[in-house]
């Protein structure tokens, strides 16, 4: 059975770091396309950034230069490092699965809170 | 990169069909056969009910369909239940730098 858990949310100040963590299991996260989604408190959803399983990597422009994603395929589990946080960058943060080359989100997690404030 | 453009709301009483559109551009929507639809009860996270613009996932009920038409995508919804009640949003590949595209999400209400 396929399942993502993320970890790593919480508060934290504007200019500040965090990382958060994607734990996967029933798959194996080097061989397929990983991404993460952001939904802002009611509001819609955001593509924030995929890694293909050759390591290629893209953003959403929102986050460009400051967000780094990344995998470590021991513990075969996904990470977004998050540098630079603004207010709006406050969001429940998805782990979202895709298969190779296909272009949509097949398994998502519960999600983690990044609240942005002083 | 704009968010695709979805109606706020549509309703619709139990035993209806109701349409969800969801309009982009040439870049996006009109560009490629890789449209996806979403539900979202409140709290929970999105679930896939249609990739490639028409297919459904195993285990998704033949009461959800898709279609597509230039720029405009749809997402419709046949013999409405109670249990459809929930926020939907489609999502596109894009040309652009951002690779994919959500659109602005549809609440839906069973009267």
């Amino acid at each position: 059975e396929v399942q993502l858990e993320e970890s790593g949310g919480g508060l934290i100040q504007p200019g500040g770091s965090l990382r958060l963590s994607c734990a996967a299991s029933g798959f194996t996260v080097s061989s397929n396309y990983m991404s993460w989604v952001r939904q802002a408190p009611g509001k819609g959803l955001e593509w924030v950034s995929v890694i293909y399983s050759g390591g290629r990597t893209f953003y959403g422009d929102s986050v460009k230069g400051r967000f780094t994603i990344s995998r470590d395929n021991f513990r075969n589990t996904l990470y977004l490092q998050m540098n630079n946080l603004r207010v709006e960058d406050t969001a429940v943060y998805y782990c979202v699965r895709s298969i190779v080359a296909a272009f949509y989100f097949d398994y998502w997690g519960q999600g983690t809170l990044v609240t942005v404030s002083s | 990169q704009s968010a695709l453009t979805q109606p706020a709301s549509v309703s619709g009483s139990p035993g209806q069909s109701i349409t969800i559109s969801c309009t982009g551009t040439s870049s996006d929507v009109g560009g490629y056969n890789y449209v996806s639809w979403y539900q979202q009860h409140p709290g929970k996270a999105p679930k896939l009910l249609i990739y490639d613009v028409s297919k459904r996932p195993s285990g998704v009920s033949t009461r959800f369909s898709g279609s597509k038409s230039g720029n405009t995508a749809s997402l419709t919804i046949s013999g409405l239940q109670a249990d459809d009640e929930a926020d939907y949003y489609c999502s596109s590949h894009t040309s652009s730098g951002t690779l994919d595209v959500f659109g602005t999400g549809t609440k839906v209400t069973v009267l």
